[in-house]
């Protein structure tokens, strides 16, 4: 059984578009993240749910929306897509508090033409 | 300002050869750290982490990290290579003041050779 799933794994879309990448963990975890990675491999949180809760939001665009139906859900909506946004998504889940280590779901690749 | 630095940014080693990559943190409060490892065109996986305890922390595959609090340094090292480490390392913080979000250096690109 796969800990942390997303879908599509690859996802190509045209400017303007709205896209939509889903999330699931089947771990029982507490907490959910999205992170960018770029071309340079850096990896940026993005968002991070807790219970349903968003407790971290850096500085991402408005474009960009978390949504968590249930704790085993984070799904991240996308809304008038730029060729900036070209990047792998990951999404992951750890229990709460400090000595959760995250689990990695594989990626989405997203490219903006 | 919270951040997480790593030194090397490309490392090119021959296999057989000793293995260490620098990370530095810059956190208030608690700290929580880990190594994980990204193989080309896979996810990140854990190789190792610090809660308390021992500071010399063993991990999967033969790494391993220390970790000196006075340095504020959490180095990753391996006493021998192989050509299937190839990968990106990325040096990970948890900080109790950051509610715990898990933060990433920029990562380090290692390239062994046959």
């Amino acid at each position: 059984d796969t800990a942390v799933s997303q879908t599509p794994k690859y996802l190509v879309t045209q400017m303007g578009n709205d896209k939509s990448i889903k999330c699931e963990q089947n771990l029982g975890h507490d907490t959910m993240y999205w992170y960018k990675q770029d071309s340079k491999k850096f990896l940026k949180i993005m968002f991070s749910y807790n219970n349903k809760e968003l407790i971290i939001n850096e500085t991402v665009p408005n474009r960009f929306s978390p949504k968590s139906p249930d704790k085993a859900h984070l799904n991240l909506h996308i809304n008038s897509l730029e060729l900036g946004d070209s990047a792998v998504y990951f999404c992951a889940s750890s229990q709460a508090g400090g000595q959760g280590e995250a689990f990695f779901g594989q990626g989405t690749r997203l490219t903006v033409v | 300002a919270q951040s997480v630095s790593q030194h090397n940014h490309h490392v090119i080693l021959s296999e057989a050869a000793s293995l260490e990559l620098g990370c530095n943190y810059s956190y208030g409060g608690t700290v929580n750290l880990f190594w994980y490892v990204q193989y080309p065109g896979q996810h990140l996986q854990l190789l190792l982490k610090y809660f308390s305890g021992d500071p010399l922390v063993k991990g999967i595959k033969g790494f391993e990290a220390e970790f000196i609090k006075s340095k504020f340094s959490f180095n990753l090292r391996k006493p021998s290579v192989q050509w299937s480490d190839t990968a990106e390392y990325f040096c990970a913080v948890k900080g109790s003041n950051s509610g715990y979000a898990l933060n990433f250096g920029k990562g380090t690109s290692l390239l062994v050779t046959p």
